[in-house]
Formats: structure tokens, C-alpha cells, sequence
């Protein structure tokens, strides 16, 4: 399985604070990033997608690509105490069939 | 509508028994997958079905064994269960051939094997 790297935390942040998550990834061949929140119990949803090198911007989020350096991030501006659970990465390969994941970070977002 | 639903959504059973998980999607997905995810949150890529034809079969033991009646519904059989085998199994499905698609995953099926 590709390698999808991310620090496991947990991350504290105080509320109203910008949270930073990070993944590297080892498939240089990569075509598109996931982030993926998870709250405990719960499936996995999706917050963001991006392919192209650069910021996208959704709401409170902005995912970051730079395809050189193998690198996505996530910002979460005004991080609100609802923000907290495991943010998962993910990677699509240039199969295109698999969506291989990283081992996700904690997030806590305290009052 | 329940767009990836799985069952049983508990499962506790005895080392050793065999068991099933079925998985239905009804949003016209030609791919399904299994996924793992074990206590320490990692959501581990197990097997793909595209089409009703396995493409994705990473490193599983042979005690488990994925089947596709139709593109709908991608079932997991497991025998001989193990103390290991504990987890959560996620069905998930998506279009075939976008790579910007995501996945839509069920609610999960927690096995407990004791």
C-alpha cells in the first residue's frame, strides 16, 4: 500500500484559533487529495478535495497542495470545540481505483 | 434513502466462527470497497470491486473473502475468525474512473471477536 503519512496528535488548538493539519505522501503519481473528518463512532465524510498545486478554499477550510515536496495540508480557521475528531488524509493513486489513507490526526478544539 | 447501508452494525462472536457483513449501495456505483480500521483510527484499503470483477486485493488473509452478487452489493465472509480481526469494516463505493470522485461509505460494522 502507498504511504500516506500524518502526525497522529493530538493536536490541541484553542477555539477560535487556525488549526493546521499536515500529510505527506510517498506515490509520486498521485492525482487527488482527500481530507476526511471523523468524529469517534462515525463514518468518514469529506470536507475537501483538491489536484491542483495551490490553496482551495471552502468556508472555514482551505486545503493546500504542493505536488513537488509530496505535501497537502488543511487550515481550519475559527476552530470551533465541533471541529474536534480525526482528520483523515487520503491519496488516489493513478489507478484511480484506490483511496489509501493516512492514520489521521486528532484534533481537539478547547472552549 | 440510505445511500451505503451495511449489516449488522454490531457484531460480537467467538474465536474461530465464521461470519458475513453485507454492504448495498444505491447510488449506481460500478465500485465498491472494504476498508479496516483498526483501534488506532487507521482505515486500511482491503479489497475493490469494480463492475462485479476484483481489482483491489491488498495483503488479507485468505479467511476473508469478498463476493459481488451484482454491482450493487459487495458482501465479506470471514472464517475462522481471530482475536486480530477485531475492528470496524467499512463498506464504501464511487464512480469508476473519476479520480476526483469520493467515496460515500456505510455507517461501519464493529466486530468484536472475543
Amino acid at each position: 500500500q502507498k504511504e500516506v503519512e500524518q502526525n497522529s496528535g493530538p493536536l490541541s488548538v484553542p477555539e477560535g484559533a487556525i488549526a493546521s493539519l499536515n500529510c505527506t505522501y510517498s506515490d509520486r503519481g498521485s492525482q487527488s487529495f482527500f481530507w476526511y473528518r471523523q468524529y469517534s463512532g462515525k463514518s468518514p465524510e469529506l470536507i475537501m478535495f483538491i489536484y491542483s498545486n495551490g490553496d482551495k478554499e471552502d468556508g472555514r477550510f482551505t486545503a493546500q497542495l504542493n505536488k513537488a515536496s509530496q505535501y497537502v495540508s488543511l487550515l481550519i480557521r475559527d476552530s470551533q470545540p465541533s471541529d474536534s475528531a480525526t482528520y483523515l488524509c487520503a491519496v488516489n493513486g493513478n489507478s484511480g481505483y484506490a483511496l489509501n489513507f493516512g492514520k489521521g490526526t486528532s484534533l481537539l478544539v478547547t472552549p | 434513502d440510505t445511500a451505503v447501508s451495511q449489516t449488522p452494525k454490531y457484531l460480537v462472536t467467538q474465536m474461530g466462527n465464521d461470519k458475513s457483513i453485507k454492504c448495498e449501495q444505491n447510488l449506481g456505483h460500478d465500485t465498491m470497497y472494504w476498508y479496516k480500521q483498526d483501534s488506532k483510527k487507521f482505515l486500511k484499503i482491503m479489497f475493490s470491486y469494480n463492475n462485479k470483477e476484483l481489482i483491489i486485493n491488498e495483503t488479507v488473509p485468505n479467511r476473508f473473502s469478498p463476493k459481488s452478487p451484482d454491482k450493487a452489493h459487495l458482501n465479506l465472509h470471514i472464517n475462522s475468525l481471530e482475536l486480530g480481526d477485531s475492528a470496524v469494516y467499512f463498506c464504501a463505493s464511487r464512480r469508476a474512473g473519476v479520480t476526483n470522485e469520493k467515496l460515500f461509505f456505510g455507517s461501519g460494522t464493529q466486530l468484536s471477536v472475543l
